[in-house]
Formats: structure tokens, sequence, C-alpha cells
């Protein structure tokens, strides 16, 4: 049974340039949410699809945008990078919310390392 | 304004006794509680949960509780092993939304 799987694992992007990280879900998840983690921090959440439509968002600019595609898999793009931004990218996955199942855990992946220099 | 919070930054304990983590939360529509342990490099295992119609939940040598009128959770090891050295995360998830809120972890220390 395969996990969350995050791809790249780790990358170095330019001020100003664009970034795309790609997540597939833990079989049998229908549900991707995304959280940064910067360095002694806990993960904040960024936002979750769920049929891909963003369901909610956390406080993050417009810069962070997502996409979740028929396969349940997602991807998150960052534009304009900032120093900022550097930080190590989650992916989690769980069942869908709000259909009787409250509580529904997340299990995240590996994550992707992000350094913007 | 951190809803959730670990209060401890690190926690060291020998191997074979008793580790206990606690997290606080202020945020009283709080109604379901994760516990995540995370390495270095990898990404957070979930350890376990507590739902808060509940003030206890056990799995093996991990404990949960929940005092809600505290608004007050902790994990417990018993018997702590080298191999649970790791950093600890507690979040919490309000009913109707979709997102959870982490605390900013404990590292925990066993000595052999």
């Amino acid at each position: 049974d395969a996990g969350v799987t995050q791809s790249p694992t780790h990358l170095i992007k330019t001020r100003g340039q664009q970034v795309t990280l790609r997540c597939s879900p833990k079989s049998g998840h229908d549900t991707v949410s995304w959280y940064q983690q910067a360095l002694g921090q806990g993960p904040q959440f960024i936002f979750q699809y769920y049929e891909e439509e963003e369901r909610q968002r956390g406080n993050f600019p417009d810069r962070f945008s997502g996409h979740q595609f028929p396969n349940y898999s997602s991807e998150l793009n960052v534009n304009a990078l900032l120093l900022g931004d550097s930080a190590l990218y989650l992916c989690a996955s769980s069942l869908v919310f709000g259909q009787g199942a409250r509580g529904n855990t997340i299990y995240f992946g590996e994550g992707s390392w992000l350094t913007v220099v | 304004d951190q809803q959730v919070k670990q209060n401890s930054p690190s926690l060291s304990v020998q191997e074979g006794r008793i580790s206990i983590l606690n997290c606080d939360y202020t945020n009283s529509m709080f109604d379901y509680f994760l516990w995540y342990k995370k390495y270095p490099a990898e990404g957070p295992t979930f350890l376990i949960s507590i739902s808060s119609i509940k003030d206890k939940n056990e799995d093996g040598r991990f404990t949960v509780f929940l005092n809600k009128s505290a608004k007050h959770l902790s994990l417990h090891i018993v018997p702590s092993q080298p191999g649970d050295s790791a950093v600890y995360f507690c979040a919490a998830s309000e009913a109707g939304t979709y997102k959870y809120i982490f605390g900013t972890g404990t590292r925990l220390k066993v000595l052999a």
C-alpha cells in the first residue's frame, strides 16, 4: 500500500522564479492538503483540495495556488518566489471530511525541501 | 495568535521511563486532536488521535489524555525507547473546517 509520495524531494530556486511541487495521495484517499513547515515551526495549512476544487485556504497569499487532478493527485504552485518561501512543503492526504466522518486523520508525505536564494 | 501551544521545546527521559509531552490550546471549538512524530528529513508520522467526546485513547505504548475544561492534552509514552527520540507535534481541528493547527513541537530525547 503506497503512502503519500511527493516530488521533487529537494530543489533550489532563485527569487522571482516559479515552482511546482507534486503529490500523490495514499491509496484510497481522495482529499489532499498542503502545509508549509518553516525551520523550528509546526506545519502551517496552505489549502485543501477535494473533487478538484479548493475547499479551504489558510493565510497564504495568492502567489500560492494549487490543483487537483481526477486521479486525486495534486500540485502546489508558488509564483514570484521570496526568500521567506524557503521551507519544507508537506502534502497530506485523507478521506473526505463532512460526510459523517468527522475527524479524519491526515497522512503526510516526506515533503519537498524548497530553498530560495 | 498561537492557538495550539507546546511550551516545552525539548524533553530528555531515561530509557524505560515515562515520557509526558504536553499541549495546550485556546480554541474551545477544537474537537479533534492528533499527535505526530517527526524524524529529521522525514515527513510527520501519525501516532494517535482523540476526539473531544473522549478523555483518553490508548494505542500500545502511547496514550493521549484530553482535559477539555483545561484545554490541555498530553501524550504519554511508556516505556520510552531510544527510537522514540524525535520531534512530537500536536495538532487540532475545529468542526466545520478542514485544516489542522499545529503546535511548534517538542523534541524528545530518550537516553539509553
